[in-house]
């Protein structure tokens, strides 16, 4: 069974710009959670979808979204850089909710924000 | 609320002696309790988990932990480290009153020294 797949793994942008990540988890898991890790803030938690609807959001500002697709992959968004979004994001999928299923990471995108 | 705190942001041993990660959660309702590892340049994996079965969990790679309701505490042990163990050790609660949302710690580094 192939694992999650992060796409792209390593990005560039400047500040302003918007970005966009693509995560697609493993073939029946219908959870994708995303997280945003850095070295002084360690592991934070952007927001979980299920089945395409969003079940939990973290304490981020409103240029953080997010959706799923019926196929369960799904994409974040980064509207208006900021050079301190520069991070590894992380998505994660589980067959259930997070909550109580194991969670399976991503390889990650390093997002560089000059 | 629920929360989570890792009491060491570092923890150094010997190889061939004991581990001892510490982990204190609060909650209100019975927590699913985590432990994931992130080895360098590599992605977070499960360890072991705890969701309200036998109190003493047994994971991958020799570890165990101790879920202790009394203490609140969910710490991750390993009777002889090894040089492998080296990486990022992450406690993470779960349960009704996070709406199942996982609430991470903030990490600790186990450090191996031959």
């Amino acid at each position: 069974k192939a694992g999650v797949t992060q796409t792209p793994r390593y990005l560039i942008k400047t500040r302003g710009q918007q970005v966009t990540l693509s995560c697609s988890p493993i073939s029946g898991h219908r959870s994708v959670s995303w997280y945003q890790q850095t070295p002084g803030q360690g592991l934070q938690f952007l927001f979980e979808y299920f089945s395409e609807t969003q079940r939990n959001k973290g304490n981020f500002p409103g240029r953080f979204s997010g959706r799923q697709f019926s196929n369960s992959r799904s994409e974040m968004n980064v509207s208006t850089l900021e050079l301190g979004d520069s991070a590894l994001y992380l998505c994660a999928s589980s067959f259930g909710t997070g909550g109580s299923d194991e969670q399976y990471f991503g390889p990650g995108t390093r997002l560089t924000v000059t | 609320a629920q929360s989570v705190t890792q009491l060491d942001s570092h923890v150094s041993v010997s190889e061939g002696t004991p581990v001892l990660l510490r982990c204190n959660y609060s909650s209100s309702y019975s927590p699913s309790l985590f432990w994931y590892v992130q080895h360098p340049n590599k992605g977070l994996q499960l360890l072991l988990k705890y969701t309200s079965a036998a109190t003493l969990v047994k994971g991958i790679n020799g570890f165990e932990a101790e879920f202790k309701k009394s203490e609140t505490s969910f710490h991750l042990t390993k009777p002889s480290a090894h040089m492998s163990d080296a990486a990022e050790y992450f406690c993470v609660v779960s349960g009704l009153d996070s709406n199942y949302q996982l609430i991470w710690g903030a990490g600790t580094k186990l450090i191996i020294k031959p």
